[in-house]
């Protein structure tokens, strides 16, 4: 079966630019999670979805990153007014209620 | 503040032998354990989970849990050089009400099954 899609594969932009980011879970999953992974760096989760709500947004690692989910499907991750330490490999994963998280092959995002 | 700790690496391991990787956490709210692979360049790929006291078995992989020494291992027989990667261990803690937190990662011991 089809797993977790994102979109683009790579985005290149200039600091200042507004980015979106596109995740498209496995279908049936109820939760939905966006994460970062930096050079060298850990993962580091940012947002949790489940079905259309966001119980949590304090991971979001500053106010120009919003996230919405749609639809109980479709989830965009928008980071406004980019900064070059946004640099980074933006990842999303399903899963079912909250059991184990299947991750999309992720979006490199480079800031110039 | 949740920590995962796990030694970096690289761990060398000669072919067919018993690749063994340890993991700690701080968090004793954690009720669920992942192990994930990654390749170079590639996304996590989920290998085992654990939810009880332990050990879980998966083919050539070992998932061993201990709450109350707060650590998490994986065992890998009979590993082969596709076994060479980065492994990341994770923890999760959900929520009283029904939600979930999101999973805190290791950063990862890098794993090299020599031939």
């Amino acid at each position: 079966g089809a797993g977790v899609s994102q979109s683009p594969s790579n985005k290149v932009t200039e600091k200042g630019k507004d980015v979106e980011l596109r995740c498209d879970p496995i279908s049936g999953h109820t939760a939905l999670y966006w994460y970062r992974q930096s050079l060298g760096q850990g993962l580091e989760f940012l947002i949790y979805f489940q079905g259309n709500s966001a119980p949590d947004k304090s991971g979001l690692p500053s106010d120009r990153f919003s996230a919405e989910r749609t639809g109980g499907s479709v989830s965009t991750l928008t980071i406004q007014r980019t900064q070059q330490e946004d640099s980074a490999v933006y990842l999303c994963a399903s899963s079912l209620w909250e059991n184990e998280q299947f991750f999309g092959p992720g979006t490199r995002l480079t800031v110039l | 503040q949740k920590e995962v700790e796990q030694n970096s690496g690289p761990l060398s391991v000669p072919e067919g032998a018993i690749a063994s990787l340890n993991c700690t956490y701080s968090d004793r709210g954690s009720q669920s354990f992942f192990w994930y692979r990654q390749y170079s360049g590639k996304s996590p790929e989920l290998i085992m989970f654990i939810y009880s006291n332990g050990d879980k078995e998966d083919g050539r992989f070992t998932a061993q849990l201990n709450k109350a020494s707060q650590y998490v291992s994986l065992l890998i027989r009979d590993s082969q050089p596709s076994d060479s990667a980065t492994y990341l261990c994770a923890t999760i803690t959900v929520i009283s009400g029904g939600g979930a937190d999101g999973l805190t990662f290791g950063k990862g011991t890098h794993l090299i099954i020599q031939p």
